[in-house]
């Protein structure tokens, strides 16, 4: 069974700061790491494909990178804005013949104006 | 362009009735995949297929969950005999090929609760 885990569960943040949360995910038979950002009554949305050790993947405001050897990915929002506000779910895919994406629980980002 | 569309958004069913939930991935897309996100939880695989053909059905929980893609486009996912347990968000996604490094394009779920 893979296991992927996500922390914190929740974050409030102030307009402004620069937050982090972390994905950590099995080290073995990995072959890709998926970041996506859910608001509320909309479509979850694609950040990020990683696949590369020390990958490092940057949109905006939003980077993202990723250590396989030791199984963990970080997402960092710099300067954290109301409509950064949404879940980030990470998903894991372990390749060999299997295509779906295993997810996380998600953080749950609050940005406060 | 368009991207996935998922319909209803919300369901409501008593216990014992049958739902079906549709799926129209974006246009040209071979692979497509079923999720199901229970509260407090993260999506959880159901099924997948490429084009008409259903690769993966080893998430279903019961025999009560069918799925298909006749014309290798839209989907239907098919619950029988809801049971309360069944309350979730049934999400679809679509993809350009079949590969773990393929980013998946998300519908915004069927909300479906039964009572």
């Amino acid at each position: 069974i893979l296991n992927v885990e996500q922390s914190p569960q929740s974050l409030h943040v102030q307009e402004g700061d620069s937050t982090n949360f972390t994905c950590s995910f099995p080290s073995s038979n990995f072959y890709a790491l998926h970041w996506y950002r859910w608001e509320t009554a909309k479509s979850p949305e694609a950040l990020f494909v990683m696949t590369l050790n020390g990958d490092e993947k940057k949109k905006g405001r939003i980077s993202a990178t990723l250590n396989t050897k030791e199984g963990y990915s970080y997402l960092y929002i710099k300067g954290s804005q109301p409509e950064d506000s949404a879940t980030y779910l990470c998903a894991f895919n372990s390749g060999a013949g299997s295509y779906q994406l295993t997810f996380g629980k998600g953080t749950k980002l609050s940005v406060i104006p | 362009g368009a991207g996935v569309s998922q319909s209803p958004r919300y369901k409501v069913a008593k216990r014992g009735q049958d739902v079906a939930l549709r799926c129209d991935p974006i246009s040209g897309h071979v692979s497509l995949f079923w999720y199901q996100q229970a509260l407090g939880q993260g999506p959880e695989f159901l099924t997948y297929f490429q084009n008409e053909a259903q690769l993966d059905k080893s998430g279903l929980p019961s025999d009560r969950f069918f799925a298909e893609r006749p014309e290798g486009s839209v989907s239907t996912l098919k619950i029988q005999r809801t049971q309360q347990e069944d309350s979730a968000v049934y999400l679809c996604a679509s993809s350009s090929r079949l590969a773990g490094t393929d980013t998946q394009y998300f519908g915004p779920g069927t909300r479906l609760t039964v009572l």
